[in-house]
């Protein structure tokens, strides 16, 4: 067990809607990231955070936002939603002293109509 | 810009047989390779990473520079091996920000 979880697991918006994301990371990981994963493709990597700081981001537009918390909990946001957002939002926890094992949350199915 | 390719959509062999699970990448630097393996309802965990250079389940995986490749090998695939690999690349100086090919589906057959 990874001690990773997200919520909430399912999730229906309408588009234009806004939505919140939440992963809670393993115990002393220092390092979150998301990642979006549409049917059949590979996750796609939107930020990284470390220590609460943004350091590192993907092709993603301004609407896709994040904030990582001193207790290990982290948000990914995403405005004004579009059809496309639809997938699934994965979210991965690690310690960066430990190097690039990372560990995976079960993913929030966002489906837009 | 990085990229990882995994040719094979779906790889179908019976019980026993060898596997090979190809990836191609395409990176200007040094590049540090992992393979990473979702079962039927379990999340996205990593296997291995080419600097560890070890065997996970008896599966291994080499870095070919000259080829650009990093295929993942098992010579006797057993059915609990059935499962979902991504080839994933991140760069070298410890971001390991990963970008992750589109995915293989492993099925071993009885």
């Amino acid at each position: 067990e990874t001690g990773v979880t997200q919520s909430p697991t399912h999730l229906i918006k309408t588009r234009g809607q806004q939505v919140t994301l939440r992963c809670s990371s393993q115990s002393g990981h220092n390092t979150v990231s998301w990642y979006q994963q549409a049917l059949g493709q590979g996750p796609q990597f939107i930020f990284q955070y470390y220590r609460e700081e943004e350091n590192g981001r993907g092709n993603f537009p301004p609407r896709f936002s994040g904030l990582q918390f001193p207790n290990y909990s982290s948000e990914l946001n995403v405005n004004a939603l579009e059809l496309d957002d639809s997938a699934l939002y994965l979210c991965a926890s690690r310690n960066d002293r430990f190097g690039a094992e990372a560990f995976f949350g079960q993913g929030t199915r966002l489906t837009v109509v | 810009a990085q990229r990882v390719t995994q040719p094979e959509k779906l790889l179908s062999v019976f019980k026993g047989a060898p596997v090979e699970l190809k990836c191609n990448y395409s990176y200007s630097g040094s590049p540090e390779l992992f393979w990473y393996v979702q079962y039927s309802r379990q999340r996205l965990q990593l296997l291995l990473r080419h600097i560890s250079r070890e065997s996970i389940k008896g599966f291994t995986a080499d870095l070919n520079k000259g080829e650009t490749s990093f295929h993942l090998k098992k010579p006797f695939a057993q059915e609990e091996d059935s499962a979902m690999y991504y080839c994933a690349l991140s760069g070298s100086g410890g971001s390991y920000i990963p970008t992750f090919g589109r995915g293989t589906s492993l099925i071993v057959h009885p």
